[in-house]
């Protein structure tokens, strides 16, 4: 089954500076790769997604750039502000099949002012 | 446009007792999927429901069951409950059984003493 591994387990930036958190996966078949982010107390809360036909994404400050033939995807946070302080979580699944998202074990991302 | 509802939020059972968590999806899902998220891990994959039927299951034991209504809400049960079954429980809907862009709920935080 599908295995997917996240890197670093933690990080510490300064305001204003950019966070890069790296994941891969084992299943070339994988071909969905959404991010959460997961705030204490809550639950994760989808940020940005990208699916194989596309190399890379944005949404204003945050970016994803996916690798097929490495099979790893990356998450991009440019000018981090402290309220991107959380635990993200990458994902993969097979969509068009009958897998369930694998989760990696989580980044938990310290944005220091 | 009401998101991902979960009761209770906090419970706590002691061993041996079963317990019966909940979930409404978001308007206009008809996909509940069940996670279970370990203390600093990452949620990992319990089942999903589909027109009231279990269409997905993942590596857990038979003690975890659920249930699907006809407005799609869902349950989850389990039984004979485990130390080790102390966990955050989530709820994530979705569109379909197809397992892209799943929106999840606050979770249940289940303590088993």
């Amino acid at each position: 089954g599908e295995n997917v591994e996240q890197h670093p387990s933690t990080l510490s930036v300064q305001e204003g500076d950019s966070a890069v958190i790296k994941c891969t996966y084992s299943d070339s078949a994988s071909n969905y790769f959404p991010w959460y982010k997961q705030e204490l107390g809550k639950g994760p809360q989808l940020i940005i997604d990208i699916r194989s036909n596309v190399g890379e994404k944005k949404d204003q400050r945050i970016a994803v750039t996916l690798n097929k033939t490495a099979k790893h995807f990356s998450l991009h946070i440019t000018e981090t502000q402290p309220e991107d302080s959380a635990v993200y979580f990458c994902a993969a699944s097979r969509n068009s099949g009958n897998t369930p998202l694998v989760f990696g074990k989580g980044t938990r991302l310290s944005v220091i002012a | 446009d009401a998101g991902v509802t979960q009761s209770p939020t906090h419970l706590i059972k002691t061993r041996g007792q079963q317990v019966t968590l909940r979930c409404s999806p978001k308007s206009g899902h008809d996909t509940v999927s069940w996670y279970q998220q370990a203390l600093g891990q990452g949620p990992q994959f319990i089942f999903q429901y589909y027109e009231e039927e279990e269409r997905q299951r993942g590596n857990f034991p038979d003690r975890f069951s659920g249930h699907q209504f006809p407005n799609y809400s869902s349950e989850l049960n389990v039984n004979a409950l485990l130390l080790g079954d102390s966990a955050l429980y989530l709820c994530a809907s979705s569109s379909g059984p197809t397992q892209e862009t799943q929106y999840f709920g606050p979770g249940t935080r289940l303590l088993v003493l």
